[in-house]
């Protein structure tokens, strides 16, 4: 079966570093996706991690460990513009789509 | 990336009748995906729509209830019938690139009364 596990809430300040985590069992496995949605918003993407490893993008950067069935998103000076939405999404070997998690809320204070 | 559009933005409907949600996309594309979300909730995959075949269901979602239509590599119809209150939602279509990039269209916000 599959199941996703990633934190429903969290609360972190501006310029604060936050990390949020996502562990995954998928059949058949790809890549993990992270997508960000704003309230009314449609999601968007973020970050493809295939191979283990970090991928540095600006101040957002994502970590896999596939032996592990982890990841994680790692959001560095945080702005109130971050509050949002987050979902890790395993692709899995079916036609490639995508599973998303529940999302992890993030509230960025001043 | 592509740029997707889907129509209506919103609708309200009575229940037992059906609405149809059209997505277009600006480039041409192998698989588009119909998700439904409820406010504060996850993306549910409802089913995967490719050009000339007909589209694979989750579980949980039938092609009675579900109908999808995918005349083209640009565009795809998704029609929610007999629709009941349980059926209010956002309806989101997706394609996904050769980059494993989802991009999403701005979603439709349907109320059934």
């Amino acid at each position: 079966g599959q199941s996703l596990e990633q934190p429903s809430e969290v609360t972190a300040v501006e310029g604060a570093i936050v990390q949020i985590n996502c562990t995954y069992q998928t059949s058949g496995f790809y890549g993990l996706s992270w997508y960000q949605q704003h309230d009314g918003g449609a999601p968007t993407f973020l970050s493809y991690n295939a191979l283990d490893g970090l991928e540095e993008t600006g101040r957002f950067s994502s970590f896999l460990s596939r032996s592990d069935s982890y990841g994680y998103l790692l959001l560095q000076e945080l702005q109130m513009k971050d509050s949002a939405s987050y979902f890790c999404a395993p692709e899995g070997t079916n036609a490639g789509k995508s599973t998303f998690g529940d999302g992890t809320t993030l509230t960025v204070k001043p | 990336s592509a740029v997707i559009s889907q129509k209506p933005s919103r609708d309200i409907c009575q229940r037992g009748t059906s609405l149809t949600i059209q997505c277009q996309v600006d480039s041409q594309v192998t698989m588009m995906f119909w998700y439904r979300q409820q406010p504060g909730q996850s993306l549910t995959l409802i089913a995967t729509a490719n050009q000339g075949s007909e589209a694979t269901y989750e579980s949980g979602f039938v092609i009675d209830k579900f109908p999808i239509s995918r005349p083209n590599l640009t565009f795809s119809t998704l029609t929610v019938s007999n629709m009941s209150p349980e059926d209010s939602s956002i309806y989101l279509c997706s394609v996904e690139d050769t980059g494993h990039e989802q991009y999403f269209g701005p979603g439709t916000r349907l109320t059934v009364t």
